[in-house]
């Protein structure tokens, strides 16, 4: 089993829908970040957590330590919202971030 | 503000060749890590530098190195290439603070 999940896998929607998507993980961590990437290129940092609920903009990302569980949220989706959201971990003491395998977000006009 | 800069952005090597990939970090950022995003997968941790010593690597061979230089930019080498190092590479560096701002990658194609 990997450290992080995050469900879905993939998901498609369409222009102005409520967006969801969680991360579970199973270590203890000092952060969890939720990572943007576009095809084909580099990789952006949307939020660093390690309690409560931050909002930027469209996005709000949320994080429940007791539950080990993540969301992350994009309200009124835009097609420009597409691209693959990654959720990973650091870990106390470690240099090292631990990802998740990525969700695919398609929103269609 | 610049943000993490990678060079080259895409390269094309022969396997068994050598390949040096650059980083520079955000101002600020004094720690630089390297990961490996083979098509379609999640990143892989390859190493972690700060006061130009890699603190942490991951499960790669020594094929892969790296360095870090005073100015806190870094370096990723890649010796006797095979097919299978062909991914996107990525460098991000870290603030304490701020947390972890990623490069754009340099796509590494091995023929």
């Amino acid at each position: 089993k990997n450290e992080v999940e995050q469900s879905p896998q993939n998901l498609t929607a369409q222009e102005g829908e409520f967006i969801t998507i969680n991360c579970s993980y199973s270590v203890g961590i000092s952060a969890l970040h939720w990572l943007q990437q576009h095809p084909g290129g580099g990789i952006v940092s949307l939020f660093m957590l390690s309690s409560g609920k931050k909002k930027h903009g469209r996005l709000i990302a949320t994080i429940n330590i007791q539950e080990k569980h993540s969301s992350l949220h994009i309200t009124a989706s835009h097609p420009r919202d597409s691209a693959v959201y990654i959720c990973a971990v650091s870990r106390p003491g470690a240099q090292k971030l631990v990802f998740g395998q990525g969700t695919r977000l398609t929103i269609n006009p | 503000d610049a943000g993490v800069t990678q060079s080259p952005t895409h390269l094309i090597k022969t396997r068994g060749q050598q390949v040096t990939l650059r980083c520079s970090p955000k101002s600020g950022h004094d720690t630089v890590s390297w990961y490996q995003q083979a098509l379609g997968q999640g990143p892989q941790f390859i190493f972690q530098y700060y006061e130009e010593e890699e603190r942490q690597r991951g499960n790669f061979p020594d094929r892969f190195s790296g360095h870090q230089f005073p100015n806190y930019s870094s370096e990723l080498n890649v010796n006797a290439l095979l097919l299978g190092d062909s991914a996107l590479y990525l460098c991000a560096s870290r603030s304490l603070v701020r947390g972890y701002t990623f490069g754009s990658g340099t796509r590494l194609t091995v023929v």
